[in-house]
């Protein structure tokens, strides 16, 4: 079974542009959550996706946004990129929800200038 | 609103010498308790997972957890450590299905040969 995979894998973006960024889950998983690394602050939760559903809301500004599409894909998008935007960004999908096991994608690495 | 603390940045240990890499946690409620590592160049892996039940829960790679209600903490163990154990370790935390799951901001374990 194909794993989660990400594209772009990196992207470098200048400040004020806008980026989006693509999920494809693992077959039959309907759970997406989105997830930013920092080396300072880890792990932060985005958001979770259920069956095109926004289910979980971290606590980011509006510029960071998401949809799940009927066949349980994602993308994220971030407009209005600063330079503290740059981070490994973290897509993982589960059959059911965040509460089951997660596989994590490969990541996409965002770097703003 | 839950959190979760991983009071170690990085923790040092010898081939050979037992593990422990420390979390401790705060939610309202029963807590759902997640370990997940990340290896380098190979993206984050579920350990293991506390739901309810035995308070040592047995994961992947000889890897194990102790879950202790008193005194709110969930401390990744194993045995013997081995050098290829060396990751960055994350602990995470939810408290119901209807809410997102918090992760940690990680520890990097490092096994001395």
């Amino acid at each position: 079974k194909a794993g989660v995979t990400q594209t772009p894998r990196y992207l470098i973006k200048t400040r004020g542009q806008q980026v989006t960024l693509s999920c494809s889950p693992i077959s039959g998983h309907r759970s997406v959550s989105w997830y930013q690394q920092t080396p300072g602050q880890g792990l932060q939760f985005l958001f979770e996706y259920f069956s095109e559903t926004q289910r979980n809301k971290g606590n980011f500004p509006g510029r960071f946004s998401g949809r799940q599409f009927s066949n349980s894909r994602s993308e994220m998008n971030v407009s209005t990129l600063e330079l503290g935007d740059s981070a490994l960004y973290l897509c993982a999908s589960s059959l059911y929800s965040s509460y089951n096991e997660q596989f994590f994608g490969p990541g996409t690495r965002l770097t703003v200038l | 609103a839950q959190s979760v603390a991983q009071p170690e940045d990085q923790v040092n240990v010898a081939e050979g010498n037992p593990l422990t890499v420390k979390c401790t946690y705060s939610v309202s409620g029963n807590p759902y308790l997640f370990w997940y590592v990340q290896y380098p160049n190979r993206g984050l892996q579920f350990l293991l997972k506390y739901i309810t039940g035995d308070n040592l829960v047995k994961g992947s790679y000889g890897f194990e957890a102790e879950f202790n209600k008193s005194q709110t903490s969930f401390h990744l163990k194993k045995p013997s450590a081995l050098v290829s154990d060396s990751a960055l370790y994350f602990c995470a935390v939810g408290t119901n299905r209807d809410d997102k799951i918090i992760f940690g901001k990680g520890t990097r374990l490092h096994i001395l040969p």
